[in-house]
């Protein structure tokens, strides 16, 4: 039962350069959402997709691009990577009921650091 | 942006002992989750709160949704080293958009 995959779990990139970064969840859940984690700041909403085809931004979406293609995946891109977005990120999924509320299941992160 | 107030930051405690935390909101909330997250891991659900005035208990953890709407509160009893981590409170008012607290950082001394 593998729940919400993230992939890579650690990368490193240079100022600029550009990646994706993977989620994806075998729930058949219809919530998907980009979290980051910064200490003392708790965690803070990027993106988020309430179903295939539909994406919306969270409170943080600057430099940050997301899709969702399938039920199954949600990946987040980073544009052009600032020293601003090292950080660890989480993905999240829920059952997404329509009167929301469902408890979020969480993937084990990617640690990112920009140089 | 908008966040939980949740405390204490920190607590050393000695096994055995009882733990209480707490996050407080300007805004009323229609659901209260309760995490917990060790390190190199994603938060873990430990207890979920959908009415005013809820308790709930998942062993040694009882969790209850604030009669106010604005509150919640985690209780842990006697305390384990197992129960070391930071715990997270969060908040829904009813979408699909959760604050998150900014955690209570738990140490256990054996």
């Amino acid at each position: 039962n593998a729940g919400v995959t993230q992939t890579p779990k650690f990368q490193v990139l240079k100022t600029g350069q550009s990646m994706t970064l993977q989620c994806a969840q075998d729930m058949n859940h219809e919530y998907m959402s980009w979290y980051r984690q910064d200490p003392g700041m708790g965690l803070r909403l990027i993106h988020y997709s309430v179903g295939a085809g539909i994406t919306d931004q969270g409170e943080v979406p600057n430099g940050y691009n997301v899709s969702r293609s399938t039920t199954e995946d949600f990946p987040l891109r980073l544009l052009s990577a600032a020293p601003s977005q090292t950080s660890v990120y989480f993905c999240a999924s829920s059952t997404g009921t329509g009167r929301g509320g469902a408890p979020l299941h969480f993937g084990n992160g990617t640690r990112l650091t920009v140089t | 942006g908008q966040q939980l107030n949740q405390s204490p930051q920190s607590m050393f405690i000695q096994e055995g002992e009882d733990v209480s935390m707490n996050c407080t909101s300007s805004s009323i909330f229609n659901t209260w989750l309760w995490y917990k997250q060790e390190p190199g891991e994603g938060p873990v659900l430990l207890i979920a709160l959908y009415k005013a005035g809820e308790l709930t208990s998942n062993g040694r953890l009882t969790a209850q949704f604030g009669i106010t709407r604005k509150d919640s509160f985690l209780n842990i009893s006697a305390s384990i080293p197992s129960d070391v981590g930071i715990y997270f409170c969060a908040g829904s008012s009813g979408t699909y958009k959760y604050i998150f607290g900014t955690g209570t950082r738990l140490k256990v001394l054996a």
